[in-house]
């Protein structure tokens, strides 16, 4: 079956501006998770999706970041008044939450380049 | 607190040479899994196995091996008879289960391989 979608692939964008990035998991994932890769701080999650529901918003950078998940399905990550320091690879990842299948399968990422 | 070491930054080596990238990982939870993923030059991680801690048995996939061990918290990967195919930065990751963060995996810093002709 398809494999997880990130949307756009890259995106420039100049300060200030906001920037919408969107990930469509694999049929049937109850779990998603963003995650941030950048040179300085490697791999970092930011948050995770159970269903529509994040029980736990702390891990984003910061209050310009927000993220929502819809029918279960498709989730979007926005960032308000980007600032340099967002410029970075944003990963999506799904899984099932079965026992024994709680395997992340990543999608390709969005680059973000913040001028 | 769940952390991952991944000692080596780079390893260069030549095509059909063994080589063994190294990971160690401190947690306290005594339900955990380890995972290595592959990031070729493309930039997706590619998922390559999944230990969950109640398993050490060893597993060999082709040229593949990994050697999970509880008593130094290693969780070792061999690529045997490397091929230039295998030049990626490899990510060893752990995650425990969590009802805010579910399974959200805590990566190594990544160790660069390249294998050159």
């Amino acid at each position: 079956g398809a494999g997880v979608s990130q949307s756009p692939s890259n995106k420039v964008t100049e300060k200030g501006k906001d920037v919408e990035l969107r990930c469509d998991p694999i049929s049937g994932h109850t779990a998603l998770y963003w995650y941030r890769q950048s040179l300085g701080q490697g791999l970092e999650f930011l948050i995770y999706f159970q269903g529509n529901s994040a029980p736990d918003k702390s891990g984003l950078p910061s209050d310009r970041f927000s993220a929502e998940r819809t029918g279960g399905s498709v989730s979007t990550l926005t960032i308000q008044r980007t600032q340099q320091e967002d410029s970075a690879v944003y990963l999506c990842a799904s899984s099932s939450l079965k026992v024994g299948q709680e395997t992340q399968y990543f999608g390709p990422g969005t680059r973000l380049l913040v001028l | 607190a769940q952390k991952v070491t991944q000692a080596q930054t780079e390893i260069s080596v030549v095509e059909k040479e063994d080589v063994t990238l190294d990971c160690v990982y401190e947690t306290r939870d005594t339900t955990y899994y380890l995972f290595w993923y592959k990031q070729p030059p493309s930039g997706e991680l590619v998922f390559l196995i999944r230990r969950n801690s109640f398993d050490e048995q060893n597993e060999i996939s082709g040229r593949y091996s990994w050697n999970f061990q509880k008593s130094t918290s290693s969780f070792n990967f061999t690529i045997t008879a490397s091929q230039v195919v295998d030049s990626a930065v490899y990510f060893c990751a752990l995650s425990v289960s969590n009802s805010n963060s579910g399974y959200a995996l805590n990566f190594g810093k990544g160790t660069s391989l390249l294998v050159t002709p």
